[in-house]
């Protein structure tokens, strides 16, 4: 099962920032959190992780909480693209990745 | 590159009849994994394999189904005898851990397109 908690839908408005939240209170000291996002009929697609500190490339941005047990995924200018649902899981060396149900986001013009 | 390739893309199928997916993951890549998801069950890995060897087929549902990698290019899912049930897109993804300078690895999973199975 999954071991992270998340909002099981959010809108955004086209152009606005998406921020996404995600618990994982029981993630350990080793556990990477990752985000991948998936599009209507296509296959998950990674989209960044972290482990304590915050991260941004191309498609995002990852703010880790001090603590560890929470993170905030941001999209800075969403775009009807970027509908999907977006997982957020915890893994640690074994690539053991659990999927748990994601945020719904739907972009709206 | 081309990226993880599935085949067939779409696959319908009598129930009993065997369903053999095949799967070609990333050049380079040594970690290969089968998921299957459902809108009741969502994601779920069934398998992963390092190195060609099977390392975690706890999600795999009963002993209908089995896999195989006999090589670093090629692996697949069978399915003996197919049930209704067993309807689903079946994903394969691949990766290649990256070590960093804590002594952790992490790894990108590269998704295929899916196999939708039909078993009518």
């Amino acid at each position: 099962d999954a071991k992270t908690t998340q909002p099981p839908s959010m809108d955004c408005a086209e152009g606005r920032a998406a921020n996404l939240p995600c618990n994982h209170s029981t993630i350990s000291g080793n556990e990477y959190v990752y985000w991948y996002r998936q599009i209507h009929s296509q296959g998950p697609q990674y989209i960044i992780h972290g482990l304590k500190n915050n991260e941004t490339n191309e498609m995002a941005s990852l703010i880790i909480t001090e603590d560890r047990k929470s993170s905030t995924l941001i999209l800075p200018h969403a775009t009807l693209r970027d509908t999907a649902v977006y997982y957020c899981i915890d893994i640690n060396n074994n690539n053991d990745m659990r999927f748990g149900a994601g945020t719904r986001l739907t972009v709206k013009p | 590159d081309a990226g993880v390739i599935q085949s067939p893309r779409h696959e319908v199928t009598e129930m009993g009849q065997e369903v053999t997916l095949r799967c070609k993951p990333i050049s380079g890549h040594n970690s290969l994994f089968w998921y299957r998801q459902t809108m009741m069950r969502g994601l779920e890995l069934l398998i992963y394999f390092n190195n060609n060897v099977p390392i975690d087929d706890s999600g795999m549902p009963e002993d209908r189904f089995s896999a195989k990698m006999p090589n670093a290019s090629f692996s697949t899912l069978k399915i003996q005898p197919s049930e209704p049930r067993d309807s689903a897109v079946y994903f394969c993804a691949s990766s290649s851990p990256q070590n960093v300078a804590s002594g952790s690895s992490y790894n990108e999973q590269f998704f295929g397109p899916g196999t939708r199975l039909t078993v009518l």
